[in-house]
């Protein structure tokens, strides 16, 4: 089975400072999704980026941008120029492309606070 | 891209009740997902809800204690029985297929509390 681990439970940032989330992964697939997600207090989980490891360009959202190296199954998200709106809690999630496994395997998260 | 919504945004129940969860998409999904995200934890998926068959459910999770319905493809319900206070959760909807089949996207989710 696919495990996810965010290994930094919280975090902070100053604004307009630049902050890398971790998030590590394993599986024994080869093809597969990764993705970052923010859930702010509101609890809606919004999509922050997706990568796809088939493809070794990192993926890049305007002030987000990931590092994937697939061989140390590692994906961390770095927030650029931070703002006080990315407050929130971060998961990082896997996907199988296998088959019809649409199931997504979350880590338990990062808290980020974005300090003034 | 497609707009998700859920009712109610939050419940207070008794214990041994039955609760039941609406999601609505504003256009035309393949696939429908229900996740559970206990206090202070990650989420986890209950179920995955397709239009015309049953729901597939993961382990850990039954029919009976969770039915789903998914009678269309813009609507799913959930329904969380016979209640105790370990099922107070912040219930999620997900949907794919709106142009990515490979993403999904959340609905802001219901906060349930039983006493």
């Amino acid at each position: 089975a696919q495990t996810v681990t965010q290994s930094q439970p919280e975090m902070s940032v100053q604004e307009a400072e630049t902050v890398t989330l971790s998030c590590t992964y394993d599986t024994s697939e080869s093809d597969y999704y990764l993705f970052w997600y923010k859930q702010p207090p509101s609890r809606q989980m919004i999509l922050v980026i997706r990568q796809e490891a088939y493809k070794q360009q990192n993926a890049t959202e305007n002030r987000f941008s990931v590092n994937f190296q697939k061989a140390a199954k590692s994906f961390s998200l770095k927030i650029s120029d931070s703002q006080l709106g990315d407050a929130a809690m971060y998961f990082c999630a896997y996907r199988s492309r296998r088959g019809s496994n649409y199931k997504l395997t979350f880590g338990k998260g990062t808290l980020l606070t974005v300090n003034p | 891209s497609a707009v998700i919504s859920q009712k109610p945004s939050r419940d207070i129940c008794q214990r041994g009740t039955s609760l039941t969860i609406q999601c609505q998409v504003d256009s035309q999904v393949t696939m429908m997902f229900w996740y559970r995200q206990q206090p202070g934890q990650s989420l986890t998926l209950i179920a995955t809800a397709n239009q015309g068959s049953e729901a597939t459910y993961e382990s850990g999770f039954v029919i009976d204690k969770f039915p789903i319905s998914r009678p269309n493809l813009t609507f799913s319900t959930l329904t969380v029985s016979n209640m105790s206070p370990e099922d107070s959760s912040i219930y999620l909807c997900s949907f794919s297929g709106d142009g990515k089949q490979d993403t999904q996207y959340f609905g802001p989710g219901t906060r349930l509390t039983v006493l």
